[in-house]
């Protein structure tokens, strides 16, 4: 059974608080590990899509690690937002077509 | 342009009836997924479908659950007798091909009383 694993389930912070978060999974068969946002009645936006140990992302104050050899990625938060509160999701994808997900981390960012 | 679309985008049902949830994908997109995600937990593989054909059935819980992609476009999750343990958020994804990025529509929140 394939295991993926995030941390923490929540999270509340204040505006202009830097987060992270992590995400586990198994260090075998391993293609690619995906991060989405998801907003209350919209769409999972995908964030990034990491493959090589390593990897470092970046879209605005959204960054993410990758390290394939031990098997986890964090997310960061630089200075949040409000419109930042949503479940974040990591999805590992060892090319067998389906995605398996982690359980999530909810954030809200109190103004 | 479009992206992918689900309807109903709320269902609410008794135990034991039949429901179908709708998904239309990218135009163009050849691969279709559909993942489920109860409370609390991150979304589970169902089912997923190159072109018409299901290519992984392996998440499907039980032989009530059943999914259609007849001409390899829109397709359609049936769930038969359902319970209240069906109740959940049922979101479909489509890609160019398998192992392309998935791209996810709203989902259907499907209760059931």
């Amino acid at each position: 059974i394939l295991n993926v694993e995030q941390s923490p389930q929540s999270l509340h912070v204040q505006e202009g608080d830097s987060t992270n978060f992590t995400c586990s999974f198994p260090s075998s068969n391993f293609y690619a590990l995906h991060w989405y946002r998801w907003e209350t009645a919209k769409s999972p936006e995908a964030l990034f899509v990491m493959t090589l140990n390593g990897d470092e992302k970046k879209k605005g104050r959204i960054s993410a690690t990758l390290n394939t050899k031990e098997g986890y990625s964090y997310l960061y938060i630089k200075g949040s937002q409000p419109e930042d509160s949503a479940t974040y999701l990591c999805a590992f994808d060892n090319q067998g077509g389906k995605l398996i997900f982690g359980q999530g981390t909810e954030l809200s960012v109190k103004p | 342009g479009a992206g992918v679309s689900q309807t109903p985008s709320n269902k609410v049902t008794e135990k034991g009836k039949y429901v179908e949830l709708r998904c239309d994908p990218i135009s163009g997109h050849t691969a279709l997924y559909w993942y489920r995600q109860s409370l609390g937990q991150g979304p589970e593989f169902l089912i997923y479908f190159q072109g018409t054909g299901a290519a992984d059935d392996s998440g499907l819980p039980n032989d009530r659950f059943f999914a259609v992609r007849p001409e390899g476009s829109v397709s359609t999750l049936k769930i038969q007798r359902t319970e209240r343990g069906d109740s959940a958020v049922y979101l479909c994804a489509s890609s160019l091909d398998t192992y392309n990025e998935q791209f996810f529509g709203p989902g259907t929140r499907l209760t059931v009383l």
